[in-house]
């Protein structure tokens, strides 16, 4: 119940197209589900996050898109970029319980030029 | 770079070996966390600690141990290392419990 599920595994994307990246989860406990982005060489950075109030939240060409009922939420980078290469995970946590997250398996991102 | 330093960046050790792994949060920041990532398990959250003091314990093995000391930076303790310790390890912190956290770049660790 703590798991959560990631797809896709690997993702290949032209400049300027859409990415996207599924995520789901068991344990409706969790009310906040951020998504990190990590380069090689790198820790993982905070992209995005939403809470479950909201079905949906934008910022510049990263949107979340969240769907309660089903306990799924993706990622959607529009426009994408090469330096959008990079890993992206997915994550959950509870509120009130610190940032412990339980991580998706990640999403290897490229972008052709 | 996200104001959270790690050292070693890199540490090769035989099995058997007990090391040490130390982090120095962001200024400000109270709260510590430990990561492992590995090919197999993914990103795990180890431990958390909050202004000293243990917060939260996730898949840490009985190995492995960790502290935050008055300075606030912590240290990873890993001892009788197995080869599937073989990670990276990281460290993230925040400024509060619900607070957004920032990881740092890792310690790459090797058993062999």
């Amino acid at each position: 119940q703590q798991q959560v599920k990631q797809s896709p595994q690997s993702l290949i994307v032209q400049k300027g197209g859409i990415s996207i990246i599924n995520c789901a989860y068991e344990n409706t406990a969790f009310d906040y589900f951020p998504w990190y982005q990590q380069f090689p060489g790198k820790g993982p950075a905070l992209l995005i996050a939403i809470r479950p109030d909201v079905s949906e939240k934008k910022e510049g060409r990263f949107t979340i898109s969240f769907n309660k009922s089903a306990k799924q939420f993706s990622l959607h980078i529009m426009d994408s970029q090469p330096g959008d290469s990079a890993t992206y995970f997915c994550a959950a946590s509870r509120q009130n319980y610190g940032q412990n997250f339980v991580f998706g398996p990640g999403t290897r991102l490229s972008v052709l030029p | 770079d996200s104001g959270v330093t790690q050292t070693p960046k890199h540490l090769i050790t035989a099995t058997g070996q007990r090391v040490t792994l130390r982090c120095s949060p962001r200024s400000g920041d109270l709260s510590v966390y430990w990561y492992q990532q590995s090919l197999d398990q993914g990103l795990q959250f180890l431990i958390q600690y909050y202004n000293g003091e243990e917060r939260a314990k996730g898949n840490i093995l009985e190995r492995f141990s960790a502290q935050q000391f008055p300075d606030l930076h912590s240290e990873l303790n890993l001892s009788s290392l197995e080869l599937g310790d073989s990670a990276l390890y990281f460290c993230a912190s925040s400024l509060g419990l619900d607070d957004t956290i920032y990881f740092g770049e890792g310690s790459w660790l090797t058993v062999v």
